[in-house]
């Protein structure tokens, strides 16, 4: 069965101590893997799209990397303004054009 | 407009009332995604349209789930008999055709009373 779990389902860190959250998947064929952030009362927003184990994506204090069972969003020394819900997802090569989301990971940073 | 426009925001009814929600994709998306997120829960695929071809409907929960999709465009969500269990926040997203980033609107929060 195709499975998407996060991991921790909160963090709490001080800002500027670094960390990663991780997304593990179990899939048939993975097409994509995703990175949204959501704030509360709002709609997810895309962050990044890797494709290929050994990849990575920058933007700002996030990076994203992927492996064949797993990825990492990495925060550098985060700010308060970084605290939100971050959420992952899959595309598989074999269910036409869905998104399959973890339950995400909700960050908070402690100024 | 700019983004994804969903409405009502908010929608407060009663059990066994059907309630309709709307979905405004962004000018030019093809692809339109409606998702239902409930608290603690992951984003659940309920269906998807890609232009004119026969929707996804692989995720809806039940019969009593239903979408069309007019002209292409508006999108609405139609729950008839509402349960308890139908609470949650309905979320509409649209991308260009087969494109990888999904838009989110900010949902319709349903109550069902």
């Amino acid at each position: 069965e195709d499975q998407v779990t996060q991991s921790p389902e909160a963090l709490r860190l001080q800002e500027g101590e670094s960390s990663s959250l991780n997304c593990s998947y179990t899939v048939s064929g993975l097409r994509g893997l995703f990175w949204y952030r959501q704030d509360p009362g709002k709609g997810p927003e895309f962050l990044f799209t890797l494709y290929s184990a050994g990849e990575e994506k920058e933007k700002e204090r996030l990076k994203a990397t992927l492996t064949k069972k797993e990825s990492f969003l990495h925060i550098t020394a985060p700010k308060p303004e970084d605290s939100a819900t971050y959420l992952c997802a899959v595309r598989l090569t074999n269910t036409g054009n869905q998104f399959y989301f973890g339950t995400g990971t909700s960050l908070t940073v402690i100024p | 407009g700019a983004g994804v426009s969903q409405s009502p925001s908010n929608k407060v009814t009663e059990k066994g009332k059907d309630v309709e929600l709307r979905c405004d994709p962004i000018s030019g998306h093809t692809a339109l995604y409606w998702y239902r997120q409930s608290l603690g829960q992951g984003l659940e695929f309920l269906i998807y349209f890609q232009g004119n071809s026969a929707p996804d409907k692989s995720g809806l929960p039940s019969d009593r789930f239903s979408a069309e999709r007019t002209g292409g465009s508006v999108s609405t969500l139609t729950i008839q008999r509402t349960q308890q269990e139908d609470s949650a926040v309905y979320l509409c997203a649209s991308s260009i055709a087969w494109g990888e980033e999904l838009f989110f609107g900010e949902g319709s929060r349903l109550t069902v009373l």
